[in-house]
């Protein structure tokens, strides 16, 4: 399958200050990534969509002030936590769609980014 | 997007073939059917997809009923590192549009 990779992999900040977690589609293009959180024991929270060249797509009660993304590349998204705070604490995922010749498209995940402020 | 019922938790024995089924009374005709595994602290993993009847690769089985409001996840023969969190997702196989995750099933596996 199609591989997405995600750096760093973990990541301990102090509050206040800002941190930048990439996104790579290694082997495809991707025109559009995701960013998802999980909190302990729950699922994915579907944060924002990113679509290269133009400016992301938030989810109702995602701040984009706070969370900046930058989808400069067809296979680069980067996701900026800015000012974090301890309650910005959580495994950060993101995914690519595999552009496909038949018609369905298939989702891939990087391994995530463990963030803990402090 | 299609909401999806699992159940929230199964156990199981080394060796056994585990069936987690899925309910998405509302699929839309253009959506598909995707599974995923996660472990702790990792991305989920794409399992398998389909649209109707019978997928099959080499780690999976898919069966999807002819009403697709349903679809049923088979492992066979499972083993200590199936154990992990499974989710059934349902979404339009084209216009790029992020996946919903329900709770999905931690499946626990047993020597």
């Amino acid at each position: 399958g199609a591989v997405v990779s995600q750096h760093p992999s973990w990541v301990i900040c102090k509050s206040g200050t800002s941190v930048k977690i990439e996104c790579r589609s290694l082997d495809f293009q991707a025109t559009t990534m995701f960013w998802y959180r999980q909190f302990p024991k729950q699922s994915l929270m579907l944060m924002a969509t990113s679509n290269e060249g133009s400016k992301a797509t938030y989810e109702q009660g995602v701040e984009k002030d706070k969370f900046l993304i930058n989808h400069a590349s067809l296979t680069l998204s980067t996701l900026t936590v800015t000012s974090a705070h301890p309650e910005d604490s959580s495994f950060y995922i993101c995914s690519a769609i595999t552009p496909q010749a038949g018609a369905e498209e298939t989702q891939y995940f990087g391994p995530g980014t463990r963030l803990l402020v402090l | 997007l299609a909401k999806t019922t699992q159940p929230i938790s199964m156990d199981s024995y080394e060796g056994q073939e585990v069936n987690i089924t899925c309910s998405h009374n509302n699929i839309a005709t253009n959506d598909y059917i995707t599974w995923y595994q996660q472990f702790p602290s990792q991305g989920p993993r794409f399992i398998i997809q389909g649209y109707k009847t019978k997928v099959t690769n080499e780690v999976a089985s898919l069966f999807i009923p002819a009403d697709r409001k349903s679809s049923t996840l088979s492992l066979p023969r499972v083993s200590l590192s199936d154990t992990a969190v499974y989710y059934c997702l349902v979404g339009a196989s084209t216009g790029r549009r992020a996946l919903t995750f329900g709770s999905g099933t931690r499946l626990q596996v047993q020597p």
